[in-house]
C-alpha cells in the first residue's frame, strides 16, 4: 500500500482537547504533506515539509501544528484553536516537492464533539 | 499563485460509454499534471499523469490530453465500468512547488 501509514483510522475527541495524528513512511521520501478533506470537497493543504527539521504552512494552517524530527515521520496536532476540526485527514509523501507523484496514506477520520 | 478549476462537478454515464473530465489551470509555468482517483472512504491514488513536454498519454482505457496554449488538460475514460465510479481529482504543479488540486468530479457509472 505504498509504504505510508496513518494511525488511528478513526479518532474521537471532546471539544477543547488537542489531538495528534500519526503519519509514517518508509519510502525514503524527502517531502511530506498534510491535507484536510471535508465531505464532498477537494484536498486542502495544511502543512508541508520538504526536508527534515523544516516545514511550511499551507492554505489552512491555522489551528494546526506539525513537526519533522525524522525523515520517516510527520505528525499533525489538531489544537483546540481549530474551530471546526471534524474532517478526514490525509498524509502524503513524495520524492521531492513539485513534479513528483504524491503517495497518500489511508487517512484518519477525526470527529470532535 | 496557481488556480485549478475542474468540470463537471458530477458526471453520470451508462456503463460502456466514455467519460471526459476537464481541468484548467492559471500558471503557465506549471509542468506536471496528475490525475487521482478516490473511492469512497479511501485514499486518493494516482491513475495517470502527464508532463508539459507531452501532448497525450494513454494507459489502457484511460488517457490524458494537455493543451499548454489553452492551459487545460482532460481525462478520458473509455468503455466505463461500475468500478470506475469514484471521485477524480486533477492537479497542477511546477518544479519545487506544491500540488494545487481541483475540486473534484464525482463520476457515477450506471449499470
Amino acid at each position: 500500500d505504498g509504504g505510508i501509514t496513518q494511525s488511528p483510522k478513526y479518532l474521537f475527541r471532546k471539544e477543547g482537547q488537542n489531538v495528534t495524528l500519526s503519519c509514517e513512511q518508509n519510502l525514503n521520501h524527502d517531502a511530506m504533506y498534510w491535507y484536510r478533506q471535508d465531505p464532498g470537497q477537494g484536498l486542502r493543504l495544511i502543512y508541508y515539509s520538504q526536508i527534515v527539521n523544516d516545514f511550511q504552512k499551507g492554505d489552512i494552517a491555522e489551528g494546526y501544528s506539525v513537526s519533522r524530527e525524522k525523515k520517516e515521520s510527520f505528525p499533525l496536532t489538531v489544537t483546540s484553536a481549530q474551530k471546526n476540526p471534524t474532517a478526514f485527514y490525509l498524509c502524503a509523501s513524495s520524492i521531492g516537492a513539485g513534479e513528483y507523484e504524491q503517495y497518500f496514506g489511508p487517512g484518519t477520520r477525526l470527529t470532535v464533539t | 499563485g496557481e488556480n485549478v478549476e475542474q468540470h463537471p462537478s458530477t458526471l453520470s454515464v451508462q456503463e460502456g460509454d466514455s467519460a471526459v473530465i476537464k481541468c484548467t489551470y492559471s500558471d503557465s509555468a506549471s509542468n506536471y499534471f496528475p490525475w487521482y482517483k478516490q473511492e469512497l472512504g479511501k485514499r486518493p491514488q494516482l491513475i495517470i499523469d502527464i508532463r508539459s513536454n507531452v501532448g497525450e498519454k494513454k494507459d489502457q482505457r484511460i488517457a490524458v490530453t494537455l493543451n499548454k496554449t489553452a492551459k487545460h488538460f482532460s481525462l478520458h475514460i473509455t468503455e466505463t465500468q461500475p468500478e470506475d465510479s469514484a471521485v477524480y481529482f486533477c492537479a497542477a504543479a511546477n518544479y519545487g512547488q506544491n500540488f494545487v488540486f481541483g475540486p473534484g468530479t464525482r463520476l457515477s457509472v450506471l449499470p
